[in-house]
């Protein structure tokens, strides 16, 4: 059974880099797109952005300009950078990883999940 | 980018009782949807793909329809551990947006 382990820094101050990683344990990395979802306290899921089977990469507008998803595939891991924060970035962040090719077409709802790893940036 | 908005933002209903919770599409999706259930203080959950494909191992009282722009999740008969926050997600194309949540309660 695939598992998402995922760790990075836990309070920033405004203006730092938010850094995570999701590890892959139980299953394969290849074939797959990668994503990063977050929740700001009391809201609702806010989708980050993807990196996906084939290495392309795919971002939320929004955040686009601040935000870097990269894969290591040596260590079964993909990682997510946010730069500039500030206090409206505070959230927990998920990654998660999609179903893969199903029949000839590849999917991209999240079937596997992290446990989540809350951000906080206060000064 | 395409929108979704979902109905009613919460809900309190009965044990037993039929719940039915609207996704709305500001352009058509196809069948490209998906539903989530997050309990309080827990990690999201895949309920359904394909806007009416359960996922395996979901209650079937859990059923989803819809296509185009309307999409409908339904509860057929609430159960206490079904008290959570429903939210569907458009994969068509990206940004994969998701709804904006329907929270569902005990009455």
């Amino acid at each position: 059974q695939v598992q998402l382990q995922q760790w990075g820094a836990g309070l920033l101050k405004p203006s730092e880099t938010l850094s995570l990683t999701c590890a892959v344990y139980g299953g394969s990395f290849s074939g797959y797109c990668w994503s990063w979802i977050r929740q700001p306290p009391g809201k609702g899921l806010e989708w980050i952005g993807e990196i996906s089977h084939s290495g392309s990469t795919n971002y939320n507008p929004s955040l686009k300009s601040r935000v870097t998803i990269s894969v290591d595939t040596s260590k079964n891991q993909f990682s997510l950078k946010l730069s500039s924060v500030t206090a409206a970035d505070t959230a927990v962040y998920y990654c998660a990883r999609g179903p893969g090719k199903l029949g000839r077409n590849y999917y991209y709802y999240m079937e596997v999940w992290g446990k989540g790893t809350t951000v906080t940036v206060s000064s | 980018d395409i929108q979704l908005t979902q109905s009613p933002s919460s809900l309190s209903a009965s044990v037993g009782d039929r719940v039915t919770i609207t996704c709305r599409a500001s352009q058509g999706i196809s069948n490209f949807l998906a539903w989530y259930q997050q309990k309080p203080g827990k990690v999201p959950k895949l309920l359904i793909y394909a806007a009416s494909t359960l996922q395996s191992g979901v209650p079937s009282r859990f059923s989803g329809s819809g296509s185009g722009t309307d999409f409908t999740l339904t509860i057929s008969s609430l159960q206490p551990e079904d008290v959570a926050t429903y939210y569907c997600q458009k994969y068509n194309s990206a940004p994969r947006t998701f709804g904006q949540g329907t929270k569902v309660e005990i009455k």
